[in-house]
């Protein structure tokens, strides 16, 4: 089955305690991106990569790192959590930027 | 830079009535039109799609959605909804940016709770 996958899906931390949030995907896509959710302003893209060991900032980058390694996993690195970063993170690939994008489950992270 | 406006955040409609979410955006330059929907807990999926062609979209579920091109708006209607049509609705709209790349830009959602 096709399909995006992320872990954790419910993340509770601490200010300050390093997570990997990580996205693996099965459809062979070049193309994959992070967002956040939060209410009222819909879905804000993070870092996007557009092929192995290509990376780049979206709209609200600042906190945030990741990396592609290999084409199928794109992780999420929060160095430094903080609460302000307390959002619902989607995870999303597609064959080429700007087209159909298949989402994951999402992971609800808490930073206290 | 492309901005994408769902001028409604809530809209309550009772069952097996009509419905109409509105989107717009600003830029008209070889848009691509997305429509997602997001049922509670679950993560977005795609309603229906408009690259080129007929601008009379139809997708999933019953849903579709009209392309002006000349007012920029792509609304999703359908002509008698059911409770479990109950969702967040999301527009995206992809544009060229640098190369060959585009750039997918998401809407603020509409809350679409339909009563019994």
């Amino acid at each position: 089955e096709a399909q995006v996958t992320q872990n954790p899906r419910y993340l509770i931390t601490v200010t300050g305690k390093k997570l990997t949030v990580t996205c693996s995907q099965n459809m062979n896509h070049e193309y994959m991106s992070w967002y956040r959710q939060d209410p009222g302003l819909g879905l804000r893209q993070i870092y996007y990569s557009m092929n192995v060991e290509v990376t780049d900032k979206g709209d609200v980058p600042e906190g945030y790192k990741v990396s592609r390694k290999e084409k199928r996993n794109f992780p999420l690195i929060l160095e430094s959590p903080s609460p302000n970063q307390t959002s619902l993170y989607f995870c999303a690939s597609s064959f080429v930027t700007g087209y159909e994008q298949y989402f994951g489950p999402g992971t609800r992270l808490t930073v206290t | 830079a492309q901005s994408v406006t769902q001028l409604d955040s809530q809209v309550p409609v009772f069952e097996e009535a009509p419905v109409e979410l509105r989107c717009n955006y600003s830029s008209s330059v070889s848009v691509y039109l997305f429509w997602y929907v997001q049922y509670p807990n679950q993560g977005l999926q795609l309603l229906l799609k408009y690259l080129s062609g007929s601008t009379l979209v139809k997708g999933i579920n019953g849903f579709e959605a009209e392309f002006n091109k000349s007012q920029t708006s792509f609304h999703l209607r359908k002509p008698s909804v059911h409770i479990s049509d109950t969702a967040e609705y999301f527009c995206a709209v992809s544009v060229p940016s640098s190369g060959s790349a585009r750039q997918l830009t998401f809407g603020s959602g509409t809350q679409l709770t339909v009563l019994p």
